[in-house]
């Protein structure tokens, strides 16, 4: 599966738009770019995901580079909620399970009231 | 979306003794699971990928009889630390994925292992 390098931390104000990137330079076509969140102490959670086209879905908005080597996610309106690590992983698309999710650093992501 | 169970949440257990995760997939039958461990302020490390019916593969360096996991139904895979120390106090973490063809892993909510 391709690295992914993300920012170790980032803030953003409560109530703008957080906007987290990722880079994926060695991404092949056919692996899906994924996004989860981890709050302290609990299991990731599955925000969004995306191959080439952009994607939006009631939590967050995905925007992927036309070549592929990177993508953004947006959270439109953070708030203190949102407070957690983002994981932005890639994985070889299949229709059986034999893929698996391999977790980089993250970035942690801190709103501010 | 999908839940994933997974229990105990905290288990306090004595050096040398062991102890047994369960990880569930409530809403949906799961042919394929996934076991994490998660070290303070470090992210995620994939232990070894469970298949229903079948034995578990294991990632480098994570060893198999220490690690024992068991994948007998298609709702139901187990994580036990056999014979645990101190250094094996972390966060247990499963995943599961709709064998149905969905494509995102839903996880479950962790468990703490304190090895005293």
């Amino acid at each position: 599966d391709a690295k992914t390098t993300q920012p170790p931390s980032m803030d953003c104000a409560e109530g703008r738009a957080a906007n987290l990137p990722c880079n994926h330079s060695t991404i092949s076509g056919n692996e899906y770019v994924y996004w989860y969140r981890q709050i302290h102490s609990q299991g990731p959670q599955y925000i969004i995901h995306g191959l080439k086209n952009n994607e939006t879905n009631e939590m967050a908005s995905l925007i992927i580079t036309e070549d592929r080597k990177s993508s953004t996610l947006i959270l439109p309106h953070a708030t203190l909620r949102d407070t957690a690590v983002y994981y932005c992983i890639v994985r070889v698309a299949a229709m059986d399970s034999s893929y698996k999710l391999i977790f980089g650093s993250g970035t942690r992501l801190l709103v501010r009231p | 979306g999908a839940v994933v169970s997974q229990h105990p949440s905290r288990v306090i257990c004595k050096s040398g003794t062991s102890v047994k995760i369960e990880c569930r997939s409530l809403d949906f039958q799961a042919t394929t699971m996934f076991w994490y461990r998660q070290f303070p302020k470090q992210s995620l490390m994939l232990m070894a990928t469970s298949n229903e019916g079948s034995k578990a593969t294991y990632e480098q360096g994570v060893e198999k009889d220490k690690f024992l996991i068991n994948h007998a139904s298609l709702t139901l895979s187990t994580l036990t630390v056999t014979s645990a120390h101190p250094e094996d106090s972390s966060f247990y973490i499963c995943s599961a994925r709709d064998g149905r063809g969905g494509t995102e892993a839903f996880f479950g909510q962790g468990t703490r292992l304190t090895v005293v």
